[in-house]
């Protein structure tokens, strides 16, 4: 799986849109970006994951550069429970049964 | 998004007692499932791929002696940690895979906070 680079901290203020950086610039064809967010003391949550294409869903935005080396999480109107770590793992995404690798993430701090 | 659940949320066992732990996938079958351990302020670390019907495949560095899967159906794989010790002591997180037309899903569960006293 190809090696993700993030900051390892942020903060936003409440109400704003999010933007998480993620580089992987030895992503290869097949590999998926994933993003998951561990809020204190619980397991990971799936937010979104994408090949190439831009993707949407009801928690986030997923925007994913053409040349695939770099992606940005956007957490659209960010609320104080938003505050967590969150990771950008790429992985192949056919069918391999290999477990998600974590590295150490962003910690993103949402401010009142 | 899938369901995957843990129990119990949290346990405090004796040193040299075992403890297991549950995990379940409530609306999906999972062939595949995982189990990670996390200590303060550290990341996920990957224990052991549990694959139902057949032997669990762990990481190097952890004991299969020590952390025994057992995957015996498509929802359910337990971890018992035997002989605890306090070192044992740390939160233990499964998860699932679940596989869509479109490619596949991993799922985590609420965690497991284990206190070997």
């Amino acid at each position: 799986d190809a090696k993700t680079t993030q900051p390892p901290s942020m903060d936003c203020a409440e109400g704003r849109a999010a933007n998480l950086p993620c580089n992987h610039s030895t992503i290869s064809g097949n590999e998926y970006v994933y993003w998951y967010r561990q809020i204190h003391s619980q397991g990971p949550q799936y937010i979104i994951h994408g090949l190439k294409n831009n993707e949407t869903n009801e928690m986030a935005s997923l925007i994913i550069t053409e040349d695939r080396k770099s992606s940005t999480l956007i957490l659209p109107h960010a609320t104080l429970r938003d505050t967590a770590v969150y990771y950008c793992i790429v992985k192949y995404s056919g069918g391999g049964a290999d477990g998600l690798t974590f590295g150490k993430g962003t910690h993103l701090i949402i401010q009142p | 998004g899938a369901v995957v659940s843990q129990h119990p949320s949290w346990v405090i066992c004796k040193s040299g007692t075992s403890v297991k732990i549950e995990c379940r996938s409530l609306d999906f079958q999972a062939t595949t499932m995982f189990w990670y351990r996390q200590f303060p302020k550290q990341s996920l670390m990957l224990m052991a791929t549990s694959n139902e019907g057949s032997k669990a495949t762990y990481e190097q560095g952890v004991e299969k002696d020590k952390f025994l899967i057992n995957h015996a159906s498509l929802t359910l794989s337990t971890l018992t940690v035997t002989s605890a010790h306090p070192e044992d002591s740390s939160f233990y997180i499964c998860s699932a895979r679940r596989i869509y037309s479109s490619g596949n899903t991993i799922y985590f569960g609420e965690g497991s906070w284990l206190t070997v006293v």
